[in-house]
Formats: C-alpha cells, sequence, structure tokens
C-alpha cells in the first residue's frame, strides 16, 4: 500500500484565480492519477500524471485548463487554472502499484470557486 | 458508451443484518471489478477487485460476486456494524487497464 497526502485540504478561491494542488507519496510509484468528483457523482478521472513526460489527459480535459506536473516519482501537482464556479469540486490524487489494480487515494482537496 | 449503475437511494439496514449492494453495468465487458469504500472528506479505500473468471470472493465479513452474464457484482457485508456505514463504489476496469470506470456509489447506513 501507499500512503498519500494532498495540500491543500481545501481551498476558496475567486473566479479567474488558479490553485495548485500538491499530492506527495510515502513511496516512489510508477502510475499517479488525479480525479474530479463533483457533489454526488462518480469519480472522473482528469489525467494520469507520467513522470518524465507530458500528462495523458482524458477527453473533456485540457493541459491550458489542468497542467500537471510529475518532477520524480514520489510527487505531482494539478493546477486549475481561470477557475470557475464550475470548478468547484473535491479534487483527489491516486496512485497505481502496477502489480496490481487497486488504486491509493489521497484524502483530496475541496475547492470551493465564488 | 459504458454505463455502470449502484443505487442511488441510501440503503438503511439494522445491524447485524446482512448489507447487500448492486453493481449493474452496460456496454461494457469488463476484466475485473473492484469495490472502495469512501468516508464523507475521505479519498476511497480499496476493499476488494473480483476478475472475470471467478465467481466469488471473499475477505473477512465481506462478499463479492460476478456474474458476467447478468453483467452484475453484488457486495455483501455480512453482521453489518455502524462503523460499515459509508459509500461503496464499484469500478469495473477493462483488461490491461489500470484505470477503472468508477459508478456513483450506494450509501450504506447501519442503524444500532
Amino acid at each position: 500500500s501507499a500512503v498519500i497526502s494532498q495540500k491543500p485540504s481545501r481551498d476558496i478561491c475567486q473566479r479567474g484565480t488558479s490553485l495548485t494542488i500538491q499530492c506527495q507519496v510515502d513511496s516512489q510509484v510508477t502510475m499517479m492519477f488525479w480525479y474530479r468528483q463533483q457533489p454526488g457523482q462518480s469519480l472522473t478521472l482528469i489525467a494520469t500524471a507520467n513522470q518524465g513526460s507530458e500528462a495523458t489527459y482524458e477527453s473533456g480535459f485540457v493541459i491550458d485548463k489542468f497542467p500537471i506536473s510529475r518532477p520524480n516519482l514520489t510527487f505531482s501537482t494539478l493546477t486549475v487554472s481561470n477557475m470557475s464556479p464550475e470548478d468547484s469540486s473535491i479534487y483527489l490524487c491516486s496512485v497505481g502499484t502496477g502489480g496490481t489494480y487497486e488504486q491509493y487515494f489521497g484524502p483530496g482537496t475541496r475547492l470551493t470557486v465564488t | 458508451s459504458q454505463k455502470i449503475e449502484q443505487n442511488s437511494e441510501a440503503l438503511n439496514i439494522q445491524e447485524g443484518k446482512t448489507a447487500t449492494l448492486t453493481c449493474n453495468y452496460t456496454n461494457y465487458s469488463p476484466a475485473y471489478l473492484q469495490w472502495y469504500r469512501q468516508d464523507p472528506g475521505r479519498g476511497p479505500v480499496f476493499l476488494l477487485l473480483i476478475r472475470e473468471n471467478e465467481k466469488e470472493k471473499r475477505k473477512e465479513r465481506l462478499k463479492v460476486t460476478f456474474d458476467t452474464t447478468l453483467k452484475q457484482s453484488l457486495f455483501h457485508i455480512t453482521a453489518s456494524q455502524p462503523a460499515d456505514s459509508a459509500t461503496y463504489l464499484c469500478a469495473p476496469g477493462a483488461g490491461g487497464s489500470y484505470i477503472p470506470t468508477f459508478g456513483r456509489g450506494t450509501s450504506l447506513i447501519v442503524h444500532p
């Protein structure tokens, strides 16, 4: 298993600004993922954060809006850019161990955009 | 497109009873299916994985079944406890993919 921390745990931001969310893992992992979870909705994958290369984005998500960095095997950031109230959500990072299909999730970042 | 259906209504049961949660999927032939638990304000926690060639999987008080003909998985918690109250997510995945598709989850409330 892996222990994952996220910063900040929550934030209230004004529209038009940007927020960078950090994800730290206690061990080196190959796969890191960023999800969004809106109230009452399922987890939606934003992108897979690849170490040493650009992130792979899912349909509906673009790099300009959600730039991702993955400088090493234990850390990643997700930036939510030019925020609007529609970006209000919980953002979660998760890691995969590679040998199995299970994922380990961070506690999430609750973002409110006013 | 793929569709994962979990009962959106909360399941209320009495302590000690068996809770059964349902996950149905359409337009999909997953090679495996996972179940996660999510508490309010927390990230999901992995519970069990069952593969397409397995009919049933058990772990302590948990049991998962996987019926590829019915396109359904059932998740059972026996001798339920108030501490089992949470939202349970099912997440089927395609073979070779480490990224499952998550359902919306079903809220379980166990009353003392």
